[in-house]
């Protein structure tokens, strides 16, 4: 069965304070893990589309990489404004044409 | 600017009424879904349209219902069969297949009273 797990659920993080988020993900064959931010109360935002291992992108404070069995999302220096919902999701080769989500880390940055 | 916009913002529903949720893009995209957010799962595929007068069924369509009559509309009916409708509902877009990723709206939150 194909899945997608987030972890850890919540993060709190002082200000500055480098951490990174975890999808890992078992599917039968993966076309695309993206990477999403969701503010409370809003449709979550694009940020980043991996597709092959190996492959990484960056932008300011967020730098996403991808292996075969998962992808990190890694926070240097964050900010407050950095406090969202980072969601995952992948497009998987045999399935439907849509993304699977992952559940999602909370991320709290403390001034 | 082009987008998606999801109305109404906030929709309250009483026990077996159906409502309608609307969802409209001016991006040209082909395909359109609608997902339900619920408090600690991800979100799950209610329906999905990739052309006009075409869709198909998600992990969780039982309760809903959908149309397309329109490129820019696809509007998410939900009926007195959904048993648990409170959620966070989001449509999406994506310019074709789905391997661009999708573009969102800002979501409706439908409570039952």
């Amino acid at each position: 069965e194909d899945q997608v797990t987030q972890s850890p659920e919540a993060l709190r993080l002082q200000e500055g304070e480098s951490s990174s988020l975890n999808c890992s993900y078992t599917v039968s064959g993966l076309r695309g893990l993206f990477w999403y931010r969701q503010d409370p109360g809003k449709g979550p935002e694009f940020l980043f589309t991996l597709y092959s291992a190996g492959e990484e992108k960056e932008k300011e404070r967020l730098k996403a990489t991808l292996t075969k069995k998962e992808s990190f999302l890694h926070i240097t220096a964050p900010k407050p404004e950095d406090s969202a919902t980072y969601l995952c999701a992948v497009h998987i080769q045999t399935g439907a044409n849509n993304l699977f989500f992952g559940t999602g880390t909370r991320l709290t940055v403390i001034p | 600017d082009g987008g998606i916009t999801q109305s109404p913002k906030y929709l309250f529903r009483k026990e077996g009424q159906n409502v309608t949720l609307s969802c409209e893009q001016n991006l040209n995209h082909d395909a359109m879904y609608w997902y339900r957010q619920d408090p600690g799962q991800g979100l799950r595929l209610i329906y999905y349209s990739q052309i006009v007068n075409d869709f198909q069924k998600g992990d969780i369509a039982e309760g809903y219902s959908v149309s397309r009559e329109k490129k820019e509309s696809f509007p998410l009916t939900v009926t007195s069969a959904q048993k648990n409708p409170t959620a966070f509902y989001l449509c999406a877009s994506s310019i074709g297949g789905v391997a661009y990723g999708y573009t969102f709206g800002s979501g409706t939150r439908l409570t039952v009273v």
